[in-house]
């Protein structure tokens, strides 16, 4: 079993659509969790990053953990055209002294389209 | 601000030869890990640098190797190449330890085909 797993789509919908975006994980080592968007032939950029459980809201983004069920989710409302791409969602701890191992376990991905 | 830069953007190797990959860090940032994205699939770990030394690595046989030198920038090396390492190699930075949120910028990587 994959240590994250996120639903791999691909979604397709109309501009103004929310979008839902989910990943499981099993390692209760995750203290922080992210989501990065990577555009084709791109390196992955941040878009969202949160360390508690509950929801942050970012313009018409809004990220979801609940972390004691194991899952985060990443909201779009209002989805435009721009937001085509793919949807990394990563996660990642801290060590005893308070800084991070530095390495992020990431999904698989989810490649989402957005239609005028 | 100048950011994470990679070299070169795409490369054709036959298996068994060997390949290095560059990375410049974003400025300020002092730790550098390596990332291995196939196609289709997210990034997994290679390892990461921090003054001049491996400090963690993933699942990746020794053949894949690195280095950071004194200006933070580094180089990822890959010996006896096989298909499968085909392959987007991402390079990310980070903030100085301390005040290391976990948060990673990424460089546009550089595609590796194997034939």
């Amino acid at each position: 079993q994959k240590e994250v797993e996120q639903d791999p789509g691909p979604l397709s919908v109309p501009e103004g659509a929310i979008v839902s975006l989910n990943c499981t994980y099993s390692n209760s080592a995750f203290q922080y969790f992210m989501w990065y968007r990577q555009y084709s032939r791109k390196g992955p950029e941040l878009l969202m990053y949160t360390y508690s459980s509950g929801n942050k809201e970012d313009g018409r983004f809004t990220a979801q953990v609940d972390k004691s069920s194991k899952y985060i989710s990443l909201f779009i409302r209002d989805s435009q055209p721009s937001d085509s791409a793919t949807y990394l969602c990563a996660m990642g701890g801290f060590n005893a002294g308070g800084t991070s191992y530095g390495k992020l376990t990431f999904g698989q991905g989810t490649i989402l389209t957005v239609h005028p | 601000e100048t950011g994470v830069t990679q070299s070169p953007t795409h490369l054709i190797k036959t298996r068994g030869q060997q390949v290095t990959l560059r990375c410049s860090s974003q400025s300020g940032h002092n730790t550098v890990s390596w990332y291995q994205q196939a196609l289709g699939q997210g990034p997994q770990f290679i390892f990461q640098y921090y003054r001049e030394e491996e400090n963690g690595r993933g699942n990746f046989p020794p053949r894949f190797s690195g280095l950071q030198f004194p200006n933070y920038s580094s180089e990822l090396n890959v010996n006896a190449l096989e298909l499968d390492d085909s392959a987007l190699y991402l390079c990310a930075s980070s903030l100085p330890s301390g005040t290391n949120t976990g948060e990673l910028f990424f460089g546009e990587g550089s595609r590796l085909t194997v034939l």
